[in-house]
């Protein structure tokens, strides 16, 4: 099971809108409508930001919001906030039961 | 209040082996798979293996499948990973988690705090 495809970084300024890209095969990403989005800080444990591809757990903010085209999945981030700051990983269902991770976006807050 | 406290980490040399527990607690356990993800030093998250609620139902990474065994005693609230003839490669930050609903979706709603696995000679 090869690891999705994610940027390796991506940057915004307060305020502003960014976008993290989540590529997959037709075997994973782009066959079940399965794809979830964890926020990463340094030393700390992932938070759950977006699963079922478009769904946000209790708690977090509507800033982050989830789409999928093909096999491409996307996290969208409106409004960017210093706190934002962090490591993003998008995961998939894939084939034989299993389930694989992207190789992790840094976003940078200018 | 949910909580995930993992344990059992540690210095290892290549071929031994460990055995990983994760002690649950604010929630009905035996109704949520779990799962153990790696995390090298430095590097992305790994998925390892997931749990079903019953522990009927295993599922591990190719990486990892005839090495490591995933367990749960839903009656002490815990969940283990017996890890044998371990690799360097296995080297890393070891979380367990909460699966969120559906065991397909993969969704991990609580995340222990990790515990460190180093094999080394």
């Amino acid at each position: 099971q090869s690891a999705l495809t994610q940027p390796a970084s991506v940057s915004g300024s307060p305020g502003q809108s960014i976008t993290i890209s989540c590529t997959g095969t037709s075997s994973d990403v782009g066959a079940y409508n399965y794809v979830s989005w964890y926020q990463q800080h340094p030393g700390k444990a992932p938070k759950l930001m977006i699963y079922d591809v478009t769904f946000r757990p209790s708690g977090i903010s509507d800033r982050f919001s989830g789409s999928k085209s093909g096999n491409t999945a996307s996290l969208t981030i409106s409004g960017l906030l210093a706190e934002d700051e962090a490591h993003y990983y998008c995961s998939s269902y894939g084939s034989s039961i299993t389930w694989v991770f992207g190789g992790g976006t840094k976003l940078t807050v200018l | 209040e949910v909580q995930l406290l993992e344990s059992g980490g540690g210095l290892v040399q290549p071929g031994g082996s460990l055995r990983l527990s994760c002690a649950a607690s604010g929630f009905t356990f035996r109704n949520f798979a779990m799962t153990w993800v790696r995390q090298a030093p430095g590097k992305g998250l790994d998925w390892v293996s997931t749990i079903n609620g019953g522990g009927g139902g295993t599922y591990y990474a190719d990486s990892v499948k005839g090495r490591f065994t995933i367990s749960r005693d839903n009656s002490k609230n815990t969940l283990y990973l017996q890890m044998n003839s371990l690799r360097v490669e296995d080297t890393a930050v070891y979380y367990c988690a909460r699966v969120l609903a559906s065991l397909s979706a993969g969704a991990y709603d609580y995340w222990g705090q990790g515990t460190l696995v180093t094999v080394s000679s």
